[in-house]
């Protein structure tokens, strides 16, 4: 079956630990795009990517980076700098052509300790 | 800037009422989509309904409509005969084209309960 896969489900760091999630899909998308959700805020953009190895800073990218080597794969770290790590984090694709809906993985869970 | 605004938190419905959940957006593109998505308590997002800025007539997706009115900068979706599994936060969403790609942003959503 076609579609994104996140992981870990659930992850846990100490502060000052650099942390890396995982996204890939196989829906051959090419664009590609990480969101952060806090209760009461919604689905905040931290990054996307339209083509390998081009990505773009979403509205909230301190403290977080990717890379797009892959087309199927963006992974996200959450770095030391960023100030409140703890949230729910998803990852989503599109066609990147104008069409269709954002596809969405399961996200994955941070927690720093 | 472009921006969605839902300002209903919560809402409650009774099981096999219709009710609207309110969205508006802001954008200074022509060209544009709008989206609702669900999410259930499992956390995962749901797709339910899509609107193209130049479409005609508003989307209708089952018991999912979506009450576009261009104008007004709104885009609100309707649930009729609502059910107990409708239960969930429901995100409003825009898709603007931005830089050779499409940026989607989401407003921070209503949280629905339905009464038996």
């Amino acid at each position: 079956d076609g579609g994104i896969t996140q992981s870990p489900k659930y992850l846990f760091r100490k502060e000052g630990q650099n942390v890396t999630l995982s996204c890939e899909q196989n829906l051959n998308h090419d664009a590609m795009y990480w969101y952060r959700q806090d209760p009461g805020q919604g689905l905040r953009l931290i990054y996307y990517s339209q083509i390998v190895n081009d990505f773009q800073k979403g509205d909230i990218a301190e403290g977080y980076s990717v890379s797009r080597e892959k087309k199927e794969s963006f992974p996200l770290t959450v770095t030391s700098a960023q100030k409140n790590p703890t949230a729910f984090y998803l990852c989503a694709s599109s066609t990147g052509q104008g069409d269709g809906e954002l596809f969405f993985g399961e996200g994955s869970r941070l927690t720093v300790l | 800037a472009q921006k969605i605004t839902q300002t209903q938190p919560g809402m409650f419905v009774q099981e096999k009422e219709a009710v609207t959940l309110d969205c508006t957006y802001d954008t200074s593109d022509p060209s544009y989509g709008l989206f609702w998505y669900k999410q259930p308590s499992s956390g995962e997002m749901i797709f339910l309904i899509y609107q193209g800025s130049y479409d005609q007539q508003n989307a209708t997706e089952g018991r999912y409509s979506l009450n576009f009115q261009k104008a007004r900068k709104s885009a609100n979706l309707v649930i009729s005969a609502s059910q107990l599994g409708d239960s969930a936060m429901y995100f409003c969403a825009m898709r603007e084209p931005r830089r050779g790609t499409y940026k989607y942003i989401f407003g921070t959503g209503t949280r629905l309960k339905v009464l038996a």
